[in-house]
């Protein structure tokens, strides 16, 4: 079966670095995803990584990918107040209509 | 582009009341979802629409209808709402591309039912 899961809070100090871990079931998934979600709003998509891949980076964002291990995590460099959020790991499944398959996310504190 | 818009952004029901939330998407996309987030348990799929005419069951779909009044327009229906509906309700249609697909989330709807 399909399961995505993550830890469910995560508390750093501003400027620290900042690793959201993820595991997920499906091995056929092509893409993963990491989503945020900022208070009150709906998801937005951060950054994806493509399964061949074992690393991507963008500006402040590294996500890691470990297939053997289907482990996925997202580092955030240097975090920032307003990185503050949830932010949800998510695989791609076919059996409806390509829907995302999301963990239960990430609460992330960043203190001042 | 307004994206994916919903309408209520609030609504307080009584147990039994029934209502309709409206979803619409201005970026021409096929695919639909309505989902629900509950707090520790991530999103949950209600019901989808793969393309305009069509819809199928997701994960939870007990107690909720939909329509694809378009292939702007989605929308979900609780006829007789329980308290086990409270919940955030989140519209959310797809791009497909060549490559990665991305879904687009709109702002959600905070239903309590008491």
């Amino acid at each position: 079966g399909e399961d995505v899961e993550q830890s469910l809070f995560l508390s750093v100090r501003e400027g620290d670095s900042s690793v959201i871990n993820c595991t997920y079931t499906d091995s056929s998934s092509t893409y993963l995803y990491w989503y945020k979600q900022e208070p009150g709003a709906g998801l937005q998509l951060l950054t994806y990584i493509f399964s061949n891949m074992d690393m991507k980076q963008d500006q402040r964002l590294t996500v890691l990918l470990n297939k053997k291990d289907k482990h996925l995590s997202l580092r955030i460099a240097d975090t920032q107040t307003g990185d503050s959020a949830i932010y949800f790991c998510a695989e791609t499944n076919r059996e409806y209509g390509n829907k995302l398959v999301f963990g239960a996310g990430t609460i992330l504190r960043v203190k001042s | 582009n307004a994206g994916v818009t919903q309408t209520p952004k609030f609504q307080v029901l009584k147990t039994g009341q029934s209502m309709t939330l409206q979803c619409a998407q201005d970026m021409n996309h096929n695919s639909m979802y309505w989902y629900r987030q509950d707090p520790g348990m991530g999103l949950r799929l209600i019901y989808y629409s793969a393309s305009e005419g069509t819809t199928d069951k997701g994960e939870v779909p007990n107690g909720y209808n939909v329509s694809r009044l378009n292939k702007r327009e989605f929308s979900l229906r609780l006829e007789s709402a329980a308290p086990s509906q409270t919940s955030v309700y989140f519209c959310a249609s797809i791009r497909v591309g060549l490559d990665y697909n991305e879904q687009f989330f709109g702002p959600g709807t905070r239903l309590t039912v008491l």
